[in-house]
């Protein structure tokens, strides 16, 4: 079974300032993908980011981005240039592409607070 | 469209009451998948549909729990005899094919006293 931990569970930033969101995850599979979410208080939940597993090349949404070692099984989120609204919990979550089921196996999930 | 809808948004019931939520998916999307979320943990997966068919039950999904969805459209997870351990957010999500992105609903946030 895979499993993803999220071992932070608060993280907070400056305004303007840049962030990193630790993940790290286990499997035995070689095709997947990984995902950033984030649930706002109150709000549903939102996809942020996503990589998959054969590109070597980091994902990259605006001012959000991702390292991903395969071979670390690591996949930390960087948020620059952080703004209020980036205030919110954030879910690192795996997803097979073997088989039928494309559930989403998520970790533990961090608070970001964000100083003005 | 506005997106993946559920109802209620709260509900609040007593020990050994069943409770039934609503989740509407994104229309044409024919995959649906339930998950639960408690206080402080990520989202786990409880069931998934492919149209109308229900294709896996987590082992979280006690005998208490079920699910449907009639005609491949709106699904409805009905809880039998509420226990407090059943208070948690219930999440619905859906998407378009297997491999699409999986969009979610604000969810159906259950306290049982």
């Amino acid at each position: 079974a895979q499993t993803v931990t999220q071992s932070q569970p608060e993280m907070s930033v400056q305004e303007a300032e840049t962030v990193t969101l630790s993940c790290t995850y286990d499997t035995s599979e070689s095709d997947y993908y990984l995902f950033w979410y984030k649930q706002p208080p109150s709000r549903q939940m939102i996809l942020v980011i996503r990589q998959e597993a054969y590109k070597q090349q980091n994902a990259t949404e605006n001012r959000f981005s991702v390292n991903f070692q395969k071979a670390a099984k690591s996949f930390s989120l960087k948020i620059s240039d952080s703004q209020l609204g980036d205030a919110a919990m954030y879910f690192c979550a795996y997803r097979s592409n073997t088989g039928a089921n494309s559930k989403l196996t998520f970790g533990k999930g961090i608070t970001l607070s964000v100083r003005p | 469209d506005t997106g993946v809808s559920q109802d209620p948004r709260h509900k609040i019931t007593k020990r050994g009451q069943n409770v039934t939520f609503r989740c509407d998916p994104i229309s044409e999307h024919n995959r649906l998948y339930w998950y639960r979320q408690t206080l402080g943990q990520g989202p786990e997966f409880l069931t998934y549909f492919q149209n109308e068919a229900q294709l896996e039950k987590s082992r979280l999904l006690s005998d208490r729990f079920s699910a449907e969805r009639p005609k491949g459209s709106f699904s409805t997870l009905e809880i039998q005899r509420t226990e407090q351990g059943d208070s948690a957010m219930y999440l619905c999500a859906s998407s378009l094919y297997l491999l699409n992105e999986q969009f979610f609903g604000p969810g159906t946030r259950l306290t049982v006293l």
